[in-house]
Order: structure tokens, then sequence, then C-alpha cells
């Protein structure tokens, strides 16, 4: 069974600035990694698969990168919006979810 | 524009069984997958299992083996997820979620429905 783990667990981060959030998987997943965004009281969004592309609509300040066993999500100017709960999935095998980063305000 | 309407908020005593619907639109119905995905209270997101609209196949994760069935209705583009001999910690908010099948592997959820609350107690 393969086990994502997500850090940092909180990530506080003002707004304009860069956000790192990273993933890692116990066993190469290659690159069948997506990303989601969830507000509170709402369904997660897709954000990026195959580790690096973009969904449909998902603005360009957010990107994805890795493969294997380390990947990362960057926004590269958070805007007030994008304060939420990120997840990784892995779909190399039946899919998983990391245990989630909430992204707040500092 | 894809939509995925799911049924409404359930409560229900341990032991008990719920079926939840999940009503899909603006795509073909069977040229996808439906997995479902539930989150307790506060908690993270936790893959249910998943079934082929295209022919039925189902897979469960193992953890609910035995408790879970995924159905479909192609002349309603809808599906069903039931949870039998309900226990306090299957409370949670039951998502279902399109999903693209790459060669017969699950791949990612691309739409999701708004979540049925799912409330287990005596």
């Amino acid at each position: 069974e393969i086990v994502m783990t997500q850090s940092p667990a909180t990530l506080s981060v003002s707004p304009g600035e860069r956000a790192t959030l990273s993933c890692r998987a116990s066993q190469s997943v290659s690159s069948n990694l997506a990303w989601y965004q969830q507000k509170p009281g709402q369904a997660p969004r897709l954000l990026i698969y195959g580790a690096s592309t973009r969904a449909t609509g998902i603005p360009a300040r957010f990107s994805g990168s890795g493969s294997g066993t380390e990947f990362t999500l960057t926004i590269s100017s958070l805007q007030s919006e994008d304060f939420a709960v990120y997840y990784c999935q892995q779909y190399n095998n039946w899919p998983c979810f990391g245990q989630g980063t909430k992204l707040e305000i500092k | 524009q894809v939509q995925l309407v799911q049924s409404g908020a359930e409560v229900k005593k341990p032991g008990a069984s719920v079926k939840v619907s999940c009503k899909a639109s603006g795509y073909t119905f069977t040229s996808y997958g439906i997995s479902w995905v539930r989150q307790a209270p506060g908690q993270g997101l936790e893959w249910m299992g998943w079934i082929s609209a295209y022919n039925g196949n189902t897979n469960y994760a193992q953890k609910l083996q035995g408790r879970v069935t995924m159905t479909t209705d192609t002349s309603t583009s809808t599906a069903y997820m039931e949870l039998r001999s309900l226990r306090s910690d299957d409370t949670a908010v039951y998502y279902c979620a399109r999903v693209l099948v790459d060669g017969g592997t699950v791949t990612y959820f691309d739409y999701w429905g708004q979540g049925t609350l799912v409330t287990v107690s005596s």
C-alpha cells in the first residue's frame, strides 16, 4: 500500500507571496499524481494531474512539479481565494490521498 | 456542463444501511467511471472504490470490502453507493466523483458531486 505524506500540515503565508507545498510517496508513483483544493463546506476541486498539468480553468499561478516520490505544488502569488486545504492523490496504484496541508493567511 | 448531483443528507442508526445516489449530466455517462470518496468530520479524504459506468466492473477499498456495493443505472445516468452495517465511524460526507480510467487504471477525479452527509447515531 502506498502512503502519501504531505508537509507541512499548516502553512502560513501572506497574500502576494509564494507558497510551496510538498507531497511524498512511500514508493515511486511515476508522474501519476494529482492535486486538489478544498474550501470549507465545498467539494474538492482538481488543480493538477500528471504531476504538472493544470486542469481546465485553473490559473497559471498554480504549478506542479516532481516525479517518482517527491512532488511540489507551488502557488506563485497568493490570492485571498487560495487559502484552503490542499490534498495530493496518487493513482499509480489504487488511489489514495495525502492527509492535506492547510494554507492559512499570515 | 458536467454536473454530479447527489441525494440529500441521511441519519441512520448503527447497524442500518444507507444508499446514496449521484446523478450525472453534461457528458456521456458510460465513457467514464464513478468513484466514491468520503470525509469524516475535520478529517482528510478517503477513497472508497469505483465503478465503471461502461461495464459495471467495480473495485472497493479493502477496509470496506463486504460492506459496500456500488452500482449504476445507465438509463438515468445515475450511480449509487450502498454502505451496510453502519457504525458511528462511518459518519462522514460522501462524495461521488467522475474518474478517468486509463487502461483499466483508475486515475484522477475531475468533477465532484456536492457531497452527502451521512450521520450514524443511536
